[in-house]
């Protein structure tokens, strides 16, 4: 059956300092979708990114870079130099119905505060 | 503002009783997905909607059901509430919503917080 594990509960750290969100997955499918989603304070789910299986390459986006691994079911976010505005919930997500992408199944969430 | 709106913002209600939480998706995304959020759970998936018809369901109680109507707005109806039903319950759109539009995303609203007392 499909998982998505966050292990990691509550991260704090001091801004400017860099950080690493992991998220392992479980599948059996070779066909899935990868995502990170942000909900700040004010509550709404804001996307990050959306992998798909058959692209292993590295992204990075500004602050934000991602690092997709297939052998160890990994999918990590790193924060770089993080901001107040940082400070969210961060959930990793994993979709493998084709006929429906966003038919997601999230981790617990990984609750970051970054400290002035 | 993600484009996807969502009715009422907050809800307060007894156990037994019925509710109605609406959504309208963003213009022209044919798709409506509704997720609920709760302490005990998490976030999950609940059901889509596609133009219309329903394309995918999750963990969805049969005590739960949704529409989505002619001009793409969709209700989620939850009847027979219990307290376990409190919960955050996000509306979200994409264009399509199939696995085959590589770039598409999905709005999520602001969601509806639902207790229930």
């Amino acid at each position: 059956a499909q998982k998505v594990t966050q292990a990691q509960t509550e991260i704090s750290v001091v801004e400017k300092e860099d950080v690493t969100l992991d998220c392992v997955y479980e599948t059996r499918d070779t066909t899935y979708y990868l995502f990170w989603y942000k909900q700040p304070p004010s509550g709404e789910l804001v996307f990050l990114i959306r992998r798909n299986s058959f692209d292993e390459q590295n992204e990075i986006s500004g602050r934000y870079s991602w690092n997709f691994q297939k052998s160890t079911s990994s999918f990590n976010f790193t924060i770089t130099a993080s901001q107040v505005v940082d400070s969210a919930v961060y959930f990793c997500a994993l979709s493998e119905d084709m006929d429906s992408s966003y038919k997601l199944i999230f981790g617990s969430g990984t609750r970051l505060l970054v400290r002035p | 503002d993600s484009g996807v709106t969502q009715t009422p913002k907050h809800l307060i209600t007894a156990t037994g009783q019925r509710v109605t939480l609406r959504c309208s998706p963003r213009s022209g995304d044919l798709s409506v997905y509704w997720y609920q959020q709760s302490l005990d759970q998490g976030l999950q998936f609940l059901i889509q909607y596609y133009n219309g018809e329903e394309r995918a369901k999750g963990n969805i109680l049969e005590r739960f059901s949704a529409q989505q109507f002619p001009d793409l707005h969709s209700e989620l109806n939850l009847s027979s509430l219990e307290l376990g039903d409190s919960a955050l319950y996000f509306c979200a759109s994409s264009a399509s919503g199939t696995g085959k539009t590589t770039n598409e995303k999905l709005f999520f609203g602001s969601g509806t917080q639902l207790s229930v007392l």
